[in-house]
């Protein structure tokens, strides 16, 4: 499991396209980049997964460039409802994942 | 989405009382994990399973033990609950063939010691 590092905190107003950027500069060649969201008292929630260049879903977008050694996810026109901590993972097929502290996105009306 | 199931969501408890936390996932996920959160800090996995019959102890050292008889159900147990247990308990679980990376996770629950 590679180590990331991902800012602490983040604030965006309601509307604005919100870009956590992760590093992971040992990143092996099977690793998946993988983010999750996580609400207070809630559990983590699987946002999405990309191994390189660009995915988007219903959620969210992640870009991976080409060297792989960071990753951006992109929220487009973040709500409210958005405030939550943004957890980044770089690794393939272990067990032992390592959550972080994660990002911790707030929105301001 | 994965439908995982974790009962009860909130328990006081006295302390050297015996415990048991369920959690049940419905979708045939053969890997299966519980992760101990204090609120606003990290998580961290406490036990894994990679199937019936297989349990392992993850990198945070805990005093509960975990069984698998059954793919869908992966119950954790206190046999004696004390002050230090106090805790948010999080069940996740991850598809057939999926990486683990991918894990989804329960509702979690909220676990006081008096």
């Amino acid at each position: 499991l590679a180590k990331t590092t991902q800012p602490i905190s983040m604030d965006s107003y309601e509307g604005q396209e919100v870009n956590i950027t992760c590093s992971h500069n040992n990143i092996a060649t099977n690793d998946y980049i993988t983010w999750y969201q996580q609400f207070p008292s809630q559990g983590p929630r699987f946002i999405i997964q990309g191994y390189k260049t660009k995915v988007t879903n219903e959620v969210a977008s992640l870009f991976i460039p080409a060297d792989r050694k960071s990753s951006t996810l992109s929220l487009p026109r973040v709500s409210l409802s958005d405030t939550a901590v943004y957890y980044c993972l770089a690794g393939a097929g272990s067990y032992q994942l390592t959550f972080g502290k994660g990002t911790k996105l707030s929105v301001i009306p | 989405e994965a439908d995982i199931y974790q009962t009860p969501r909130y328990l006081v408890i006295g302390t050297g009382k015996k415990i048991t936390l369920e959690c049940s996932q419905t979708m045939g996920h053969d890997k299966m994990y519980w992760y101990q959160q204090d609120p606003g800090m990290e998580l961290h996995l406490i036990h894994y399973s990679y199937g019936v019959n297989s349990t392992e102890k993850g990198d945070l050292s805990s005093e509960s033990t975990v069984s698998r008889i059954r793919t869908e159900h992966f119950p954790l147990t206190l046999e004696s609950a004390r002050p230090s247990h106090t805790s948010q308990y999080l069940c996740a679980s991850t598809p057939r063939g999926g990486l683990q990376e991918t894990q989804y996770f329960g509702p979690g629950t909220r676990l006081l010691v008096l």
